[in-house]
């Protein structure tokens, strides 16, 4: 089984609609992030998540949402989706050694048509 | 200008080659470097640390050059299964998420 599991691993859905992704893990570990990858633009950190009850926005966390249910689930929610939303997503974990994210998921192929 | 840039490539060399890539970042207050690699359509998966003094792990060697702001990764007799994209990753400060910075990558192709 995988590490670092997203879910879904691809949605198409229109514009207005809610979403959520999901996370799950089982590293143990306590820092859980969410990523966005454009192509020519490199991962760029839309969350993340020190704890439980620590929530901090990154560098792109407009028309983004999170909820950290339990240390191993981490999820993302797009309020009001729209085009421009449409990008691979990825979560990752790292342990409390490092700010560098370790363990990614699968990732999550999001169309927002 | 992006703060990690990285020629996107793609680098195309034969089985067996050395081949190096180059990564500059804008921020001279970063301190902590990585190298990630990602295969096509799969998540990143962090390759190495780069240390101040350069380190190698087999035929991978890292290096970092403060005063010129760029880090560099050496991959010696190539394999096939060394295709992927090679991300460069600065991270400001060491101790939060929020200055960590990907390159959008290097794209290597190791030709029979």
């Amino acid at each position: 089984d995988a590490d670092v599991t997203q879910t879904p691993r691809n949605r198409i859905t229109k514009t207005g609609k809610r979403i959520m992704l999901e996370c799950s893990q089982t590293k143990g570990h306590d820092r859980m992030y969410w990523y966005r990858q454009d192509p020519g633009l490199g991962l760029r950190l839309i969350y993340y998540s020190f704890d439980v009850k620590d929530i901090n926005k990154g560098e792109i966390s407009d028309g983004y949402s999170v909820s950290r249910q339990a240390q191993a689930k981490f999820s993302l929610s797009l309020e009001s989706a729209i085009p421009n939303q449409t990008a691979l997503y990825f979560c990752a974990t790292s342990d409390r050694g490092g700010a560098e994210p370790q363990h990614f998921g699968d990732g999550t192929r999001l169309s927002i048509l | 200008r992006k703060e990690v840039e990285q020629d996107p490539g793609p680098f195309n060399v034969p089985e067996g080659a050395t081949v190096a890539f180059n990564c500059t970042y804008s921020n001279s207050a970063s301190q902590s470097f990585f190298w990630y690699r990602q295969d096509c359509r799969k998540e990143p998966k962090l390759l190495m640390s780069v240390y101040s003094s350069g380190n190698e792990d087999g035929r991978f060697t890292a290096q970092l050059n403060r005063a010129s702001q760029y880090i560099s990764l050496l991959i010696r007799d190539s394999k096939l299964s060394d295709s992927a994209t090679y991300l460069c990753v600065v991270n400001i400060l060491g101790g939060s998420a929020r200055q960590l910075t990907f390159g959008s990558g290097t794209q290597l192709t190791v030709l029979p």
